[in-house]
């Protein structure tokens, strides 16, 4: 059972433009929530991470919304430039950084 | 300051085989974390070693198994492997039990069983 759903699959964004990935949880116990970006051959990279007390969260052009209520998060990047092309992980954990549940990924491709 | 390292960087290996993966944290940082990632999905828990012990452990068989050292270094052994096993296998540490901490990942291993 897959405890984190994200969405789209894949993405394709002009340069500029904004990029947008949603991912929706079920487990309230979750009081975590990161974004991961990883290339091809690299390891996840922490982007930006946010806990349930607020509900948004920015870090120059990465942007968390976070919906307690309807369990929902969702990572905006500003500006998109073509360096950003690369899969984003959505993660939800209990009790801090610990066991992370990670959602399928999305890959995004900016295009020039 | 190394972040976390991890070797060999590629592995091929039979069915039926064993595997030892290593890995080495981020300076400053004593628990580590295993996951492994098929490809074209997000990373999954394996297990999380602490003060030399296994704390948590995911949805995985007893044919995967770790061992922490004083130095707080961490090695993954897989028995007995499949087809099914071929994946990179990520381990990521980060300091204490706390929960404020953030885990780092390594480059991964990626292993490939014929």
């Amino acid at each position: 059972q897959q405890q984190v759903k994200q969405s789209p699959q894949s993405l394709i964004v002009q340069k500029g433009g904004i990029s947008i990935i949603n991912c929706a949880y079920e487990n309230t116990a979750f009081d975590y929530f990161p974004w991961y970006q990883q290339f091809p051959g690299k390891g996840p990279a922490l982007l930006i991470a946010i806990r349930p007390d607020v509900s948004e969260k920015k870090e120059g052009r990465f942007t968390i919304s976070f919906n307690k209520s309807a369990k929902q998060f969702s990572l905006h990047i500003m500006d998109s430039q073509p360096g950003d092309s690369a899969t984003y992980f959505c993660a939800a954990s209990k009790n801090g950084a610990n066991n992370l549940f990670f959602g399928t990924g999305t890959r995004l491709t900016v295009i020039p | 300051d190394a972040g976390v390292t991890q070797s060999p960087t590629h592995l091929i290996k039979t069915r039926g085989q064993q595997v030892t993966l290593r890995c080495s944290p981020k300076s400053g940082h004593d628990t580590v974390s295993w996951y492994q990632q098929a490809l074209g999905q997000g990373p999954q828990f394996i297990f999380q070693y602490y003060e030399e012990e296994e704390r948590q452990r995911g949805n995985f068989p007893d044919r995967f198994s770790g061992h922490q050292f004083p130095n707080y270094s961490s090695e993954l052994n897989v028995n007995a492997l499949w087809l099914g096993d071929s994946a990179l296998y990520l381990c990521a540490s980060r300091s204490g039990q706390g929960v404020s901490d953030t885990q780092y990942f390594g480059p991964g291993t990626r292993l490939t069983v014929l």
